[in-house]
């Protein structure tokens, strides 16, 4: 199994361009779930989905689309990037509800917007 | 503010000691995890602990819970050099029709060989 892989690992932005950062598990997991990682502030939850075709927002969705059309697949796209989504992000899978059961963590995306 | 904030921020010991860290978190919980992060990776389980339970124990991490308190500590015993790691405390608990999981700002470990 590979588990939870995140694509790109690195990527730089400009200020209003748009991206989509993918993400993929191969653990057949109903849950999936993207966090944000900022010095200091913890990891921060953005979006999750509770299975294909379902998803909703976390604490900080704003400025974040997701979609889930597979259990296996959870893009998360930037729809204008702005400075402030400079960040590391991760996405998670857990085969139940997030907190009844671990997270699977991918290795994270770090997304510099200048 | 944080649900789970730990402390301390930043604990340096040596090879061989024991390192203790705490949670503590505001509201109802249904569960806490914890879960280390090596310096730029994902992070990784270590252990739950459900709101009934008091202590769990895995290999050389014990885990204790006091919701009176609201508060869990990690300790490892018998530290090793790869044991440097970042250690979070994540709490989860229903909130706006959603189990919403919130991660602390975390303790950085360092062992020193």
């Amino acid at each position: 199994n590979a588990g939870v892989t995140q694509t790109p690992k690195f990527q730089v932005l400009k200020t209003g361009q748009s991206m989509t950062l993918q993400c993929a598990q191969d653990m057949n997991h109903e849950y999936m779930s993207w966090y944000r990682q900022d010095p200091g502030m913890g990891l921060r939850l953005i979006h999750y989905s509770v299975g294909a075709g379902i998803t909703d927002q976390g604490e900080v969705p704003n400025g974040y689309n997701v979609s889930r059309s597979t259990t296996e697949d959870f893009p998360l796209r930037l729809l204008s990037a702005a400075p402030s989504q400079t960040s590391v992000y991760f996405c998670a899978s857990s085969p139940t509800g997030t907190g009844y059961s671990e997270q699977y963590f991918g290795p994270g995306t770090r997304l510099t917007v200048t | 503010s944080q649900q789970g904030e730990e402390d301390p921020q930043a604990l340096s010991i040596q090879e061989g000691e024991n390192a203790t860290m705490n949670c503590s978190y505001k509201t109802s919980i249904n569960n806490l995890q914890w879960y280390r992060q090596n310096s730029g990776r994902g992070l990784v389980h270590l252990i739950l602990i459900r709101s009934n339970e008091r202590e769990k124990h895995s290999g050389r991490l014990r885990v204790t819970l006091d919701t009176s308190k609201k508060s869990s500590s990690l300790l490892i015993t018998a530290s090793r050099a790869a044991d440097t790691a970042s250690y979070f405390c994540a709490t989860d608990a229903w909130s706006g029709g959603y189990q919403k999981v919130t991660f602390g700002t975390g303790t950085k470990l360092q062992v020193i060989p």
